[in-house]
């Protein structure tokens, strides 16, 4: 079965500075690899995913994530934060051929102004 | 608009008192699921749907029933609720094999 970590619970940037929020999987075969954020009071949107092919992937709001095979993980970036990124971040690692994809415990991002 | 859409947002009721949270989709998505959402645990699945008539268990099924009669509908049934299922809910469908999910805006249920 696949699993995700997220190591930090909390991430506090200063607007305008880099971002990079970590993810790693565990699962024994390439998976589907997604990033989603949850806004205050909303459902979770996607952000980007990873099927196959160029390990960097570009997603909406200028984020992009790299899947790193031989560290078994998909790191979030963003070379520039926002006030309005601030929000709850969650990684999910899908098995292909699953129906039950599994999400990491999110990362709470804060950004100062 | 694509959307997903759950009915209501807000639920207060009591113990034992059964409940329906509705959602529905007009994607049309073959997959939909449903999720809670707790302070640090994530979400967790609860049942998905792989199409209408076939339904599955998740992560977190007891105390829970769900129906596939349409497409469109995913409906959550708690036929018994309990104050451990207070909650933050969410529905997400997606097409099938693309585990791409599109949420709703969620359900905050409160068992008292």
């Amino acid at each position: 079965a696949q699993s995700v970590t997220q190591p930090d619970i909390h991430i506090t940037v200063s607007e305008g500075a880099s971002l990079e929020l970590r993810c790693n999987y565990s699962y024994g075969a390439t998976p589907y690899l997604f990033w989603y954020v949850q806004s205050p009071g909303q459902g979770l949107q996607l952000l980007l995913k990873y099927f196959s092919g160029d390990t960097l992937v570009q997603g909406i709001k200028g984020f992009e994530a790299e899947f790193k095979r031989s560290q078994s993980s998909f790191n979030l970036r963003k070379p520039s934060v926002h006030w309005s990124d601030a929000a709850e971040y969650f990684c999910a690692v899908g098995a292909r051929g699953s129906y039950i994809p599994t999400f990491g415990r999110g990362t709470s991002l804060i950004v100062h102004p | 608009e694509a959307q997903v859409t759950q009915n209501p947002r807000y639920l207060i009721t009591v113990t034992g008192k059964k409940l329906t949270v509705t959602c529905s989709q007009n994607m049309n998505h073959e997959y939909m699921s449903w999720y809670r959402q707790d302070p640090g645990l994530g979400l967790r699945q609860i049942y998905y749907s792989m199409n209408v008539e076939v339904t599955d268990k998740g992560d977190v099924p007891e105390g829970y029933k769900v129906s596939r009669k349409e497409k469109r509908n995913f409906p959550l049934i708690l036929e018994s609720p309990s104050p451990n299922q207070t909650s933050l809910y969410f529905c997400a469908s997606s097409l099938l094999g693309d585990l791409a999910l599109h949420f709703g805006n969620g359900t905050r249920l409160t068992v008292t």
